[in-house]
């Protein structure tokens, strides 16, 4: 079956613009992570939803990012204002639920430049 | 602060040496260990897992090690192959109870040499 897809996968941008990245995660997974990469780095965490419910966002930088899930499926990440401190590459990953043992399936991200 | 640490940046080995990748962590919260691998333009995929309550886990040719007492993880390849030629991270979580959050190192690049 088709793993997670993320939109688009190159995106530019000029400083000041608002941007959303798109996650479709694997079917009939329930958890839904976004982490953020940046050059010569891990990924890290941002925020991950079980359905439709934003379980934790303690990694989000600040008020400028925001994620959404309204139905459980699709996730949708938006930057505010974007800031050249936010290039990075934007990764999204699924799993069938939240235990520690269930493989997080990443998908290939959406790298992001801000001009 | 850097949680999960993988001080080597790099790593190159002979074909069907052994190839040794090491992780330190700080938080003695966690108790659940990954390694994910990675190649160019992909996501990182999972490689092999290890419970605290174990020392040692082995799938095929990859063994994880792990020392609660120093807070040191290490991945054994053997014997490395070429196709193993990745960056691999070390990931961490525990943090919060029970979520799948994930904390990563830095990540080591191996080559492996034909």
């Amino acid at each position: 079956g088709a793993g997670v897809s993320q939109s688009p996968r190159y995106k530019v941008t000029k400083r000041g613009q608002d941007v959303a990245l798109r996650c479709d995660p694997i079917s009939g997974h329930v958890s839904l992570y976004w982490y953020r990469q940046a050059l010569g780095q891990g990924p890290e965490f941002l925020t991950y939803f079980n359905y439709e419910a934003q379980q934790d966002k303690s990694g989000l930088p600040n008020d400028r990012f925001s994620a959404e899930r309204p139905e459980g499926s699709i996730s949708t990440l938006t930057i505010q204002r974007t800031e050249q401190r936010d290039s990075a590459m934007y990764r999204c990953a699924s799993s069938l639920g939240d235990a520690r043992y269930n493989e997080q399936f990443f998908g290939p991200g959406t790298r992001l430049t801000v001009l | 602060d850097q949680q999960v640490k993988q001080n080597s940046p790099s790593l190159s080995v002979q074909e069907g040496r052994i190839s040794i990748l090491n992780c330190d962590y700080t938080n003695s919260m966690f108790d659940y260990f990954l390694w994910y691998k990675k190649y160019p333009a992909e996501g990182p995929t999972f490689l092999i897992s290890i419970s605290s309550i174990k020392d040692k886990n082995e799938d095929g040719r990859f063994t994880v090690f792990l020392n609660k007492s120093a807070k040191h993880l290490s991945l054994h390849i053997v014997p490395s192959q070429p196709g193993d030629s990745a960056v691999y991270f070390c990931a961490a979580s525990g943090y919060s109870s029970n979520t799948g959050k994930l904390i990563f190192g830095q990540g080591t690049t191996l080559q492996v040499k034909p």
